[in-house]
């Protein structure tokens, strides 16, 4: 398995606080990405890096901030979470983009609710 | 914007039967990749299958196989001899050929029972 890991895997915590989720790996590999689970919905992305200190906008990134200090850590951030924000987060990484092999890995998850 | 649509919520086999999940998708693009991930109770992401759209044969892996219909822009995934460990949510994804390859387009999943 490779080696990704998401901290916390459970948060509970309520609405207007911030609330920072980690993922840290142990790849180094280049692209780390933030997806949100919801019923009904499937994995959406939030953001994503393309290096240290770059990022990008994905699908759903209103409410969220990222930041990538290191090669290893991608932090991703509610400034001030909302029900809504109630979700499973997903961390990806990633080597070289496109290309013809897929080696795209997965964390196992963060559970995050806002009360 | 390309979309991904999964028409089957929910889907139920018998073990050792065959049952086929439908994916259709909407791009502009000629060259993208397709993939089927299974996600068991346990929440891990796992890659099935993938299927490059320039490539006309339907790729396999063991019990799981494609029916890619470029034309028709529908990717089904069919899954042979279904045994226990099936059991799970299975999505389907497109992402364009020139992008990153985390910047995929996901449908909304079918659940898989699979009955002894």
């Amino acid at each position: 398995d490779a080696g990704i890991t998401q901290s916390p895997r459970h948060k509970v915590t309520e609405t207007g606080t911030p609330v920072t989720l980690r993922c840290h790996q142990t790849e180094n590999h280049r692209y780390m990405y933030w997806y949100r689970q919801d019923p009904g919905h499937g994995l959406r992305l939030i953001h994503y890096s393309y290096g240290v200190k770059d990022t990008d906008k994905g699908e759903v990134s209103d409410g969220y901030s990222v930041s990538r200090s290191k090669t290893e850590d991608f932090l991703l951030t509610l400034e001030s979470a909302t029900s809504s924000q109630t979700s499973v987060y997903f961390c990806a990484i990633s080597e070289a983009p496109g290309g013809s092999g897929e080696k795209l890995f997965f964390g196992s998850g963060t559970q995050l609710s806002v009360l | 914007a390309q979309t991904v649509t999964q028409s089957q919520p929910e889907m139920s086999v018998q073990e050792a039967e065959t049952v086929t999940l439908s994916c259709t998708y909407d791009t502009s693009e000629s060259d993208y990749y397709l993939f089927w991930y299974k996600q068991p109770p346990s929440r891990q992401m796992i890659l099935v299958i993938r299927q490059e759209a320039y490539k006309q044969q339907n790729a396999t892996e063991n019990r799981f196989s494609v029916n890619f219909q470029k034309a028709a822009k529908s990717f089904s995934l069919k899954i042979s001899d279904s045994q226990l460990g099936d059991a799970a949510m299975y999505f389907c994804a497109y992402r364009d050929y020139g992008g990153s390859q985390g910047n995929l387009i996901f449908g909304k999943g079918t659940k898989l029972s699979v009955k002894p």
